[in-house]
C-alpha cells in the first residue's frame, strides 16, 4: 500500500506568486480531505470531496484558496495569489467513505511545507 | 463552535511508566473519535478509531476509551518505551473532524 502521496514535500516561494499543492489518496478510497496545520491554529480542515465532489469548503480562508478534485486518484489546492500567512504544513488525507458517520479511519500524507516568503 | 482540548500540552516520563493522554470535547453528539500520533516532520498515523456506540478499543500496549456523556476518551499507553516518543492527536467527529492541539511526550531511556 503506497499511502498517501502528496507533492512537493517542500515549497518556498514569493508573495503573490500562485502555488499548487497535489495529493494522490490511497487507492480505493472515496472521500479526501484537505488541511492547514500551524502553531498558532493547530490542525484546520479546509475542505473535503466525496466521490470526487466538494460536501464541505466551510474552512477553506479566502477565495484566493480554491481545491480540485478531477477524478478519484487526483486533487490539487492551489493558492492565487500566496501570501506569507499562508505559509503552514499542508495535509491531504483520505479515507473509505469518510462522510460523517462513516466508520473508518482517515489516513494522511507526510504533507507539503509550504513557506511565503 | 466545536472544541477539542488535550491535557497535558506536554509529558515527559522515564521509560517504562505508563501514562494517560487526554481529549475533551465539548458536544456529546459525535459520531467517532480517532487518536494519532505525528512524528516531526512527518503526517499523522492513525492509531485508534472509536464508533460512537463504543466505550473503548485496544491495539497492541495502546487502549483508547470513549465516554460521550463526560465529552471524553483518553488514550492509555503501557509499558512506554523511547519510540513512543511523539505528539499525540485527537480528532473529533462532529459532522467533520475536530482536533486537539495534541500532546507532545517524551520518553526518556
Amino acid at each position: 500500500d503506497a499511502g498517501v502521496i502528496q507533492s512537493p514535500r517542500h515549497e518556498v516561494t514569493e508573495m503573490g506568486q500562485e502555488v499548487t499543492l497535489r495529493c494522490k489518496p490511497i487507492s480505493g478510497h472515496n472521500s479526501l480531505f484537505w488541511y492547514r496545520q500551524t502553531m498558532m491554529r493547530g490542525l484546520e480542515l479546509l475542505i473535503y470531496f466525496n466521490n470526487n465532489v466538494p460536501i464541505d469548503d466551510s474552512g477553506m480562508p479566502e477565495d484566493r484558496f480554491s481545491a480540485k478534485m478531477p477524478n478519484a486518484s487526483f486533487s490539487t489546492l492551489k493558492i492565487q495569489p500566496s501570501e506569507p500567512r499562508d505559509s503552514a504544513v499542508y495535509f491531504c488525507a483520505s479515507s473509505f467513505t469518510g462522510l460523517p458517520g462513516g466508520n473508518q479511519p482517515q489516513h494522511f500524507g507526510d504533507g507539503t511545507r509550504l513557506s511565503i516568503l | 463552535k466545536q472544541e477539542v482540548t488535550q491535557i497535558p500540552a506536554a509529558l515527559s516520563v522515564p521509560e517504562g511508566e505508563n501514562l494517560v493522554l487526554n481529549c475533551s470535547f465539548t458536544d456529546s453528539a459525535i459520531y467517532n473519535l480517532q487518536w494519532f500520533r505525528q512524528d516531526p516532520g512527518k503526517g499523522l498515523t492513525s492509531l485508534l478509531l472509536i464508533q460512537s456506540s463504543q466505550r473503548e478499543q485496544t491495539s497492541g500496549r495502546l487502549n483508547a476509551s470513549l465516554d460521550k456523556s463526560s465529552g471524553r476518551s483518553t488514550l492509555y499507553i503501557a509499558a512506554s518505551q523511547p519510540g513512543d516518543s511523539a505528539t499525540y492527536l485527537c480528532a473529533v467527529n462532529f459532522n467533520k473532524f475536530y482536533f486537539g492541539s495534541g500532546t507532545k511526550l517524551n520518553v526518556k531511556p
